[in-house]
């Protein structure tokens, strides 16, 4: 069972363009949702996160908006560069203690075209 | 760089052999997970340590085990290897039950 749905599962920008992905989640219980950039051969790197108690938290050129009662949320990056090719997961999980890792998306390969 | 290690880079094994993967976590950090990643997918959790316990796991057979030591290191251990797992290993650490999560570069496993 799938509870992180990512989508698009490609996406290709034009330089200076807005770059959208969009995630769905199942589980009620999970209050914390982080984006990651993953890099050819590198591990995930945190971009920004949000708790369900805001529903946009903007940091640089990337923004999260959530919508809690759609159970929603989605990466904005705006002014795409070519170096914001990559790959983008959603992950969500419960916060603060138990042992819970992170549920993630299946992941977008964005490419930001120059 | 998150300061949280891994080794070795890449490895090599035939089915239904053995493997040790090793983790160093970022300075401070006593939690550490481990996830899977096959290619093309988001990354599948397989368990964490904390204060040198397993307190969690996803839905990985036991022949996937761990440990962590005093200094907070972590090893992943995985018997009698079959083809499927082939992929990306990585480990995360964190403080305590703080919810950021500081993934290393990985292992690239591949199993023939």
């Amino acid at each position: 069972q799938q509870q992180v749905k990512q989508s698009p599962q490609s996406l290709i920008v034009q330089k200076g363009g807005i770059s959208i992905i969009n995630c769905a989640y199942e589980n009620t219980a999970f209050d914390y949702f982080p984006w990651y950039q993953q890099f050819p051969g590198k591990g995930p790197a945190l971009l920004i996160a949000i708790r369900p108690d805001v529903s946009e938290k903007k940091e640089g050129r990337f923004t999260i908006s959530f919508n809690k009662s759609a159970k929603q949320f989605s990466l904005h990056i705006m002014d795409s560069q070519p170096g914001d090719s990559a790959t983008y997961f959603c992950a969500a999980k419960r916060s603060g203690g138990g042992a819970d890792g992170l549920t993630f998306g299946k992941g977008t390969h964005l490419i930001i075209q120059p | 760089e998150t300061g949280v290690t891994q080794s070795p880079t890449h490895l090599i094994k035939t089915r239904g052999q053995q493997v040790t993967l090793r983790c160093s976590s970022q300075s401070g950090h006593n939690t550490v997970s481990w996830y899977q990643q096959a290619l093309g997918q988001g990354p599948q959790f397989i368990f964490q340590y904390y204060r040198e316990e397993e307190n969690g796991r996803g839905n990985f057979p036991p022949r996937f085990s761990g440990l962590q030591f005093p200094n907070y290191s972590s090893e992943l251990n995985v018997n009698a290897l079959e083809l499927d797992d082939s992929a990306l290993y990585l480990c995360a650490s964190r403080r305590g039950q703080t919810d950021t999560q500081y993934f290393g570069p990985g292992t690239r496993l591949t199993v023939l």
